[in-house]
């Protein structure tokens, strides 16, 4: 059961362009998150999706990130304009269900983003 | 919404030894605690978890302790090894929201 997979493992971007990161869940696992780690801190909560709903954006920045999970196909981070601020390691995680229930999340080995 | 401290920030054993680090939470419906390992550049990886209906849970030389009561749970490590060194992180989940709230880690060096 191949587990969480993210791609690209490294992204270079240059100012005002666009980051599109991807991530496909464990196989069977409904649930997507994307947390947002800075060098030295720790995990931080961006969105919660299920397939085509948006549970959860209360961590998402309001202007230039956006996320979906559509019906088919992986999980996307889309960060329009890109600063340099936005430089971090951006990690997926999944799980088997969501609310209710107190099932593990397993992550990515995350997309490492830099930006010029 | 849950806010999650995790002490301390940087911890320093000598190989045998045992490692504490501690965690505690606001929301009291926070039902599941996760630890998480990350070695640089890689994954978090889960290590163990408890559930709030569990005072503690062991695994080999991995102990997770939870106080309800007080809202923190600790992270025991015993005979550490240099392979234990990671920078380990605490999580609390609500039943009602999929997310986990993380705290800020802990870098745990074991020295040989």
């Amino acid at each position: 059961n191949a587990g969480v997979m993210q791609n690209p493992r490294h992204l270079v971007r240059r100012r005002g362009q666009e980051a599109r990161l991807r991530c496909s869940p464990m196989k069977g696992h409904s649930h997507v998150y994307w947390y947002r780690q800075l060098p030295e801190e720790g995990l931080k909560f961006m969105v919660y999706l299920q397939k085509e709903n948006i549970i959860d954006e209360s961590g998402m920045p309001k202007e230039r990130f956006s996320a979906e999970f559509p019906k088919e196909g992986p999980s996307i981070l889309r960060i329009q304009q890109v600063v340099r601020g936005d430089s971090a390691a951006y990690f997926c995680a999944s799980s088997l269900t969501g609310d209710y229930s107190n099932q593990p999340q397993h992550f990515g080995d995350g997309t490492r983003l830099s930006i010029l | 919404g849950e806010n999650v401290e995790q002490h301390p920030s940087t911890l320093s054993v000598q190989e045998g030894d045992s490692a504490v680090i501690k965690c505690t939470y606001s929301d009291s419906a926070s039902n599941y605690f996760p630890w998480y390992k990350q070695e640089l550049g890689k994954r978090p990886q889960l290590i163990i978890d408890i559930r709030s209906n569990v005072g503690e849970k062991k695994d080999q030389r991995i102990a997770v302790t939870l106080n309800k009561t007080a809202k923190h749970f600790s992270l025991h490590i015993t005979e550490t090894q240099p392979e234990d060194s990671a920078v380990y992180f605490c999580a609390a989940r609500n039943t009602n929201a999929g997310k986990s709230t993380f705290g800020d880690g802990t870098t745990l060096t074991v020295k040989p």
